[in-house]
């Protein structure tokens, strides 16, 4: 079975762009989880999808959006990039909401 | 002071050595998850707890919900198991389930 996938992995990003970034989950996965890492703020809860719908969110700004597509894979996308904005973004995908997750590689975004 | 407390930050052990991880929080939680990280940024999923004991090969994870704890044993260690353990846990604030985590234990294990 396929790992979780998130494309690109890497992006080069100038301030007050926008970004939209791409999470394929295990076959047979509905939920999908958002993270974002950076080492000052460490791991921070994004959003969380399942069924298309968005079930739970974490403490970020309306900038940070997402979806979630009927075949389960789903996007991220940060408008008006800041500087802070650059960190690494994990998606996790898990059977349903509340089950263990499986994580991808990560996208390294940064932000000049 | 932050949800979820992880002790040590850092802990550095010889091959062979039992290793023993803790995280206390300070929440209500539904279930608890041990993350396992590698150099480079790839995140393993070690466990995942509700209550009790889970053994996986080497690898140990108990909670206690009363007291709000939960530790991670590393029998036999080797130096494939360094890494960095986070823990974090699923709570729900009105009707918003999330998971917060800790600031993670860099383990590294000398030959």
């Amino acid at each position: 079975k396929a790992g979780v996938t998130q494309t690109p992995r890497y992006l080069i990003k100038t301030r007050g762009q926008q970004v939209t970034l791409s999470c394929s989950p295990i076959s047979g996965h509905r939920s999908v989880s958002w993270y974002q890492q950076t080492p000052g703020q460490g791991l921070q809860f994004l959003f969380e999808y399942f069924s298309e719908t968005q079930r739970n969110k974490g403490n970020f700004p309306g900038r940070f959006s997402g979806r979630q597509f009927s075949n389960s894979r789903s996007e991220m996308n940060v408008s008006t990039l800041e500087l802070g904005d650059s960190a690494l973004y994990l998606c996790a995908s898990s059977f349903v909401v509340g089950y263990e997750q499986y994580f991808g590689p990560g996208t390294r975004l940064t932000v000049t | 002071k932050n949800e979820v407390e992880q002790s040590p930050q850092n802990l550095t052990a010889q091959e062979g050595e039992f290793i023993t991880i803790n995280c206390s929080y300070s929440v209500g939680i539904s279930a608890l998850h041990w993350l396992q990280q590698h150099p480079g940024g790839g995140i393993v999923s070690l466990f995942m707890l509700s209550s009790g004991k889970k053994k996986h090969g080497r690898l140990i994870a108990t909670i206690n919900i009363q007291e709000k704890h939960s530790s991670l044993h590393i029998t036999a260690s080797h130096p494939r198991d360094s890494a960095v353990y986070i823990c974090a846990v699923r709570s729900q604030h009105f009707g918003n389930e999330k998971l917060t985590f800790g600031t993670g234990t860099r383990l590294t294990i000398i030959p």
